[in-house]
């Protein structure tokens, strides 16, 4: 069963642009979720999205946005990139809630 | 407002020792705990689950205690195995769909 794929995986980009990052769940999971992780914050949350709907927002400026297609594939776009906004992107998906997530490999956003 | 903390950022234990990994909570409303591990970049692995209505889940080398009244959980790892040099995330939910995070622990098995 193929887990969690998040495509890319390293990306740099310049103050200003805007940012896609693609996340494909768990065949047959409907849930999935996105984080932020920079060093010393651990995993900040940004949003979850299960069939389709956004159920669940984190503290994030609405530069940070997300979608997700019938198919459950989901993408997180940032706008008018910032300095602050390099990190780790880690997609996560699962079954249902109340179950464990299972995540990907992450995307390494640098803006520079 | 940190929700979910783990106040020790690292921990260093001999091969074949228990590691013990806490973790505290605010959030009386929280039903669900999980514990995952996270190589550098890598994305985090589920480890062990436990839901409020246990006070302790075993798998393998892995137990993890919960201890409601004190809003603490705790990871042991037993025996501790120079594979298991990590870090530790403990995260909590509260039957929604948001995972709120700690900062994570840094463990070392020193072989």
């Amino acid at each position: 069963k193929a887990g969690v794929t998040q495509t890319p995986r390293y990306l740099i980009k310049t103050r200003g642009q805007q940012v896609t990052l693609s996340c494909s769940p768990i065949s047959g999971h409907r849930s999935v979720s996105w984080y932020q992780q920079t060093p010393g914050q651990g995993l900040q949350f940004l949003f979850e999205y299960f069939s389709e709907t956004q159920r669940n927002k984190g503290n994030f400026p609405g530069r940070f946005s997300g979608r997700q297609f019938s198919n459950s594939r989901s993408e997180m776009n940032v706008s008018t990139l910032e300095l602050g906004d390099s990190a780790l992107y880690l997609c996560a998906s699962r079954a249902s809630p109340g179950t464990e997530a299972f995540f990907g490999q992450g995307t390494r956003l640098t803006v520079v | 407002d940190q929700q979910v903390k783990q106040n020790s950022p690292s921990l260093s234990v001999q091969e074949g020792r228990i590691s013990i990994l806490n973790c505290d909570y605010t959030n009386s409303m929280f039903d669900y705990f999980l514990w995952y591990k996270k190589y550098p970049a890598e994305g985090p692995t589920f480890l062990i689950s436990i839901s409020s209505i246990k006070d302790k889940n075993e798998d393998g080398r892995f137990t993890v205690f919960l201890n409601k009244s004190a809003k603490h959980l705790s990871l042991h790892i037993v025996p501790s195995q120079p594979g298991d040099s990590a870090v530790y995330f403990c995260a909590a939910s509260s039957g929604t769909y948001k995972y709120i995070f700690g900062t994570g622990t840094r463990l070392k098995v020193l072989a």
